[in-house]
């Protein structure tokens, strides 16, 4: 089983839509959970990062936790043309070296 | 947020040859970076940990000798791909924290390099 597992998609969705991307994770000691928005042949540009179990919320994305399920989800309302990219989940894992695992990344294609 | 700055942003070298990458942290001190590989359509994997002043720490699997790191300053770290073949053309990117290892990491744009 992987450490983070993610549906790789892809996802495509009519403009104006709620999009909402999921990852699990396999150990309940994983800590920090962050969401990054990788656009084709560019590095990953960090959008959300969550610690504790809840919502968190940043202008049209909103990031949950759920740790008793270990499910981590990103949200995006009013899903725009400019959101198609691949958007990957990491966590911290669970020890202190400030490596990232990573999910597969899940590709979405907002159509206007 | 903070800056990460890769150079060069894609590479074309032929079989044989040594290619470097720099990763530049620009608006902060980093004394941990790390080095990620991406092949097309899959995620990022760890190749290493650049650490200033010292060693860097390979993932296991990746060959030390082939992809040298050097982290000689709190700003710059250098990975170099030595005797180049087709297989190691890949997306080579890297991070790095302005804080603690359990903060927010930024990235490169990544360098695409290809071996011909």
């Amino acid at each position: 089983q992987k450490e983070v597992e993610q549906d790789p998609g892809p996802l495509s969705v009519p403009e104006g839509a709620i999009v909402s991307l999921n990852c699990t994770y396999s150990n309940s000691a994983f800590q920090y959970f962050m969401w990054y928005r990788q656009y084709s042949r560019k590095g990953p540009e960090l959008l959300m990062y969550t610690y504790s179990s809840g919502n968190k919320e940043d202008g049209r994305f909103t990031a949950q936790v759920d740790k008793s399920s270990k499910y981590i989800s990103l949200f995006i309302r009013d899903s725009q043309p400019s959101d198609s990219a691949t958007y990957l989940c990491a966590t911290s894992g669970s020890s202190n070296t400030g490596k990232l695992i990573f999910g597969q990344g899940t590709t979405l294609q907002v159509k206007p | 947020g903070a800056v990460v700055s890769q150079h060069p942003s894609w590479v074309i070298c032929k079989s044989g040859t040594s290619v470097k990458i720099e990763c530049r942290s620009l608006d902060f001190q980093a004394t941990t970076m790390f080095w990620y590989r991406q092949f097309p359509k899959q995620s990022l994997m760890l190749m290493a940990t650049s650490n200033e002043g010292s060693k860097a720490t390979y993932e296991q699997g990746v060959e030390k000798d082939k992809f040298l790191i050097n982290h000689a300053s709190l700003t710059l770290s250098t990975l170099t791909v030595t005797s180049a073949h087709p297989e190691d053309s890949s997306f080579y990117i890297c991070s790095a924290r302005p804080g603690q290892l359990n903060t927010e990491a930024f990235f490169g744009q990544g360098t695409r390099l290809t071996v011909v």
